[in-house]
């Protein structure tokens, strides 16, 4: 079955440093999406990306983040100059099409966690 | 803006049926999601619903009402596996991607 990949599962990063997360959607996707998630806490949005452009974000998603797809497989969370808030497991998922469609599978990859200390 | 709201926990016991109940105001509604998360896992994907009325997967159904921005998702047949957080978000309207999360609602399958 096909899945969403991040790499890595897991960053330690010192404060002030800029750090990349890697996230491969699902092949024929058309829709990509991050997400983040503070220990306990619920769920938040930060971007949506289609057609090599943002199609939506979040209050979180301030000039500190940016999204890329570089190539036809990669689709990038970079944060420029992190903060300990920051701290969180960060979620890519990917969707077949977009909101207009009555079926609509979200799939999530399995996460980076990012420690910033 | 959006404010979704469901229990914060739930218990059932293994072989029951249970229901969790999730409402939503919303300034534009496309439509609500319902996810499984297990503990330090990614967010799992059950349901889409658009439209009103009940929509049927196996053991799970999820139930939609526009009018009264109510949803919630039925599961049948607990198994311990079930002991997950469920997740309802909603998709905001006009054509854009963004989704918002409930806090989710924490269950608990006892024997």
């Amino acid at each position: 079955e096909p899945e969403v990949t991040q790499t890595p599962s897991h960053q330690v990063t010192q404060m002030g440093q800029e750090v990349i997360l890697r996230c491969v959607p699902i092949s024929n996707h058309l829709y990509f999406y991050w997400y983040r998630q503070i220990l306990g806490q619920k769920v938040e949005f930060l971007v949506s990306f289609y057609n090599n452009e943002i199609s939506e974000k979040s209050e979180i998603f301030d000039d500190q983040f940016s999204v890329e797809r570089p190539d036809g497989s990669n689709f990038t969370l970079k944060i420029r100059s992190t903060k300990l808030e920051d701290s969180a497991m960060y979620f890519c998922a990917s969707t077949e099409g977009g909101a207009g469609t009555l079926s609509y599978e979200q799939y999530f990859g399995p996460g980076t966690r990012l420690t910033v200390t | 803006g959006q404010n979704i709201d469901q229990p914060t926990e739930m218990t059932a016991t293994e072989g029951a049926i249970v229901q969790i109940n999730c409402t939503y105001q919303t300034s534009g509604f496309n439509g609500l999601f319902w996810y499984q998360q297990h503990a330090g896992e990614a967010p799992t994907f059950l349901s889409y619903n658009v439209l009103d009325g009940l929509e049927e997967k196996g053991r799970f159904s999820s139930f939609l009402s526009r009018s009264k921005g109510y949803s919630y998702l039925l599961l049948k047949e607990l198994q311990m596996k079930d002991s997950a957080s469920y997740l309802c978000a909603v998709m905001k309207a006009g054509g854009y991607q963004k989704v918002t999360f409930g806090t989710g609602t924490k269950l608990q399958v006892i024997p």
